[in-house]
């Protein structure tokens, strides 16, 4: 079955330390997004990417990083300059500008970042 | 800037009908989407509206009017595993852009 994979679903970091998310994706998506969700909020945009080798900044991008290098990997690194980097992160990917497909992201099931 | 409203949490009766408003605030206006999270879960597609009007599926109905900026999601025949939080989602640009989310709505459906 198609779908997005997200890994590791927990995850504890040391303050100081970068930390790599991975998310794959089998959809043959072209558009994949990093959103960070804190308690009770909603889903704020880290970055994304439309195509291969490029990516944009989305509201909260300062401490993260990402790359594009394949269709099916959008990798997360969360960098020590990163203040609270305690959250649930959600990686999610859409079929492109066919019609609706923009608007239905498909999600993976999360990684939660714990910095003790 | 951009802003999506919603109320915070709502409170049902198992078999009853429940509405959850959304208004919005953005530079531009490509569509207005739900989605469905449980706790410790991942966000689920529901409904998806560009056009005016209601679209129906299943239990699930949205509904937009872009003239005020409002939309909202009806849930009909409440069922318990409905408890969740319910986000609205606008994309604010054409092509494959990312979705604005609002904060979300906490359902508790009760007996």
């Amino acid at each position: 079955d198609g779908g997005i994979t997200q890994s590791p679903k927990y995850l504890f970091r040391k303050e100081g330390q970068n930390v790599t998310l991975s998310c794959e994706q089998n959809l043959n998506h072209d558009a994949m997004y990093w959103y960070r969700q804190d308690p009770g909020q909603g889903l704020r945009l880290i970055y994304y990417s439309q195509i291969v080798n490029d990516f944009q900044k989305g509201d909260i991008a300062e401490g993260y990083s990402v790359s594009r290098e394949k269709k099916e990997s959008f990798p997360l690194t969360v960098t020590s300059a990163q203040k609270n980097p305690t959250a649930f992160y959600l990686c999610a990917s859409s079929d492109g500008d066919r019609g609706s497909g923009a608007n239905v992201l498909t999600f993976g099931a999360g990684s939660r970042l714990t910095v003790l | 800037g951009q802003s999506l409203e919603q109320p915070s949490e709502v409170t049902a009766v198992e078999g009853a009908i429940v509405q959850i408003n959304c208004t919005y605030q953005t530079s531009g206006f490509y569509g207005l989407s739900w989605y469905q999270q449980h706790d410790g879960g991942a966000p689920t597609f529901l409904s998806y509206n560009a056009l005016d009007g209601l679209e129906e599926t299943g239990r699930f109905s949205s509904f937009l009017s872009r003239s005020d900026s409002y939309g909202y999601l009806l849930l009909q025949e409440l069922q318990m595993k409905d408890s969740a939080s319910y986000f609205c989602a606008v994309r604010e640009n054409s092509g494959n852009t990312p979705l604005v989310f609002g904060k979300g709505t906490r359902l508790s459906v009760i007996a």
